[in-house]
């Protein structure tokens, strides 16, 4: 069965710096989605960013991006130029593709606070 | 706009009562999820629907049940057999058209509390 490991519970960065958020996950599929979900105070749950396993380079949406190893199973988040706005539960999330595609295997969550 | 609707947004219930949690969504997508959260615990799959009267346990079933007589609804029951209710229930869903993203669209969540 797959599963996702997110080791950091919680985590804290000054306005305008970076910061990394870890994410592991075990599978022994090929070929799967990797998402990383952002969850705000008003629980609405957000896509921030996808990748495919196919794909060699790493997923960038604006200030973030991942570093995606897949013979590691590894898939970070970078979040540049921190913004006060960003502070949320970050949840990163498996899914297979073909007919398990849509059921999220999500991580316990990293909750990252911004600070002034 | 289009978009997942869940109601009510907080519920309160007496043990041993069932309630029923309604989601609807105007996305025109064709599958549809039921997850739970609580504290420290992520999201953990309840149900899910790939076709209008169809559906499929997901890793914690146990005192739910669902329907899905139309493609735009997939309301969840949580029954009193459900040991430990209170918790935040998410609904989401997803396209099979076009190319596969995997995405999950989400609703508000709705936030249950036996008394």
């Amino acid at each position: 069965a797959q599963t996702v490991t997110q080791s950091q519970p919680e985590m804290s960065v000054q306005e305008a710096e970076t910061v990394t958020l870890s994410c592991t996950y075990d599978t022994s599929e090929n070929n799967y989605y990797l998402f990383w979900y952002k969850q705000p105070p008003s629980r609405q749950m957000i896509l921030v960013i996808r990748q495919e396993a196919y794909k060699q380079q790493n997923a960038t949406e604006n200030r973030f991006s991942v570093n995606f190893q897949k013979a590691a199973k590894s898939f970070s988040l970078k979040i540049s130029d921190s913004q006060l706005g960003d502070t949320a539960m970050y949840f990163c999330a498996f899914s297979g593709y073909g007919g398990s595609q849509g059921n999220l295997i999500f991580g316990k969550g990293t909750k990252l606070s911004v600070k002034p | 706009d289009g978009g997942i609707t869940q109601s009510p947004k907080y519920l309160f219930r007496k043990e041993g009562q069932n309630v029923t949690l309604s989601c609807e969504q105007n996305l025109n997508h064709d599958a549809m999820y039921w997850y739970r959260q609580d504290p420290g615990q992520g999201l953990r799959l309840i149900y899910y629907s790939q076709i209008v009267n169809d559906f499929q346990k997901g890793d914690i079933a146990e005192g739910y049940s669902v329907s899905r007589e139309k493609k735009e609804s997939f309301p969840l029951t949580v029954t009193s057999a459900q040991k430990n209710p209170t918790a935040f229930y998410l609904c989401a869903s997803t396209s099979y058209t076009g190319e596969p993203t995997g995405e999950l669209f989400f609703g508000e969540g709705s936030r249950l509390t036996v008394l």
